[in-house]
């Protein structure tokens, strides 16, 4: 079983909508959570890093959320764009020194004009 | 700084050929990871070299192999290629470990015939 869930799987919004992304982990020990952009047919851009005493992070219109005691993440897209229209991958770090970091499959946002 | 830079970007070959694909990481950066990506299982975790030698494995056969030079640059293998192994595969480099920011290349496309 994935320990890393994102939900929903995939989303179409209007241009200058906001949504939210949701991301469930159960991994332990846990580092760090990161949220990954990744436009077709290119690798995963990082977006934001949180550590497990960071509640929230902001990069831009993306906006970060983590709750350590649920163990759960949120990123919100505000006014979202065109470009915004990738695939959003949630990573979990299990340790400072373990490399077995964790991917969630990621959710595939669509904004259309 | 230049990013991580990946070689090929596209490739097709035939079941059973093998094919070697390239990594040159970040300046400084002697952490290489390689993932595959699939549509329908996200990122998968190879392997991940470290001054030379390979820290960390994933669960993938030993069709799929790689190696790290003593300027960081990787590379990885496979041999007697499968359809199911056509996939965007993915290099990332970190400066020390996976708790560190991964950043990672444009990836290759395989396509497997």
């Amino acid at each position: 079983k994935n320990q890393v869930e994102q939900s929903p799987q995939s989303l179409i919004i209007l241009e200058g909508k906001n949504c939210t992304l949701q991301c469930n982990y159960t991994v332990s020990p846990f580092s760090n959570l990161r949220w990954y952009k990744q436009d077709t047919g290119r690798g995963p851009v990082s977006l934001t890093i949180m550590t497990f005493s960071e509640n929230t992070k902001s990069n831009g219109r993306y906006t970060a959320t983590l709750d350590a005691d649920t163990k759960q993440s949120s990123l919100h897209i505000t006014a979202s764009q065109l470009s915004d229209s990738a695939s959003y991958i949630c990573v979990v770090s299990p340790g400072s020194n373990d490399y077995k970091l964790s991917f969630g499959a990621g959710t595939t946002v669509t904004v259309r004009a | 700084k230049a990013g991580v830079t990946q070689t090929p970007r596209y490739l097709i070959k035939t079941r059973g050929q093998q094919v070697t694909l390239s990594c040159s990481p970040i300046s400084g950066h002697r952490s290489v990871s390689w993932y595959q990506q699939t549509p329908g299982q996200g990122l998968q975790f190879l392997f991940e070299y470290f001054s030379e030698t390979q820290r960390n494995k994933g669960n993938f056969p030993g069709r799929f192999s790689g190696r790290q030079f003593s300027n960081s640059r990787s590379e990885m293998n496979v041999s007697t290629l499968e359809l199911g192994d056509s996939a965007l595969y993915l290099c990332a480099s970190t400066h020390g470990g996976s708790a560190n920011e991964q950043f990672f290349g444009p990836g290759t496309r395989l396509t497997v015939l």
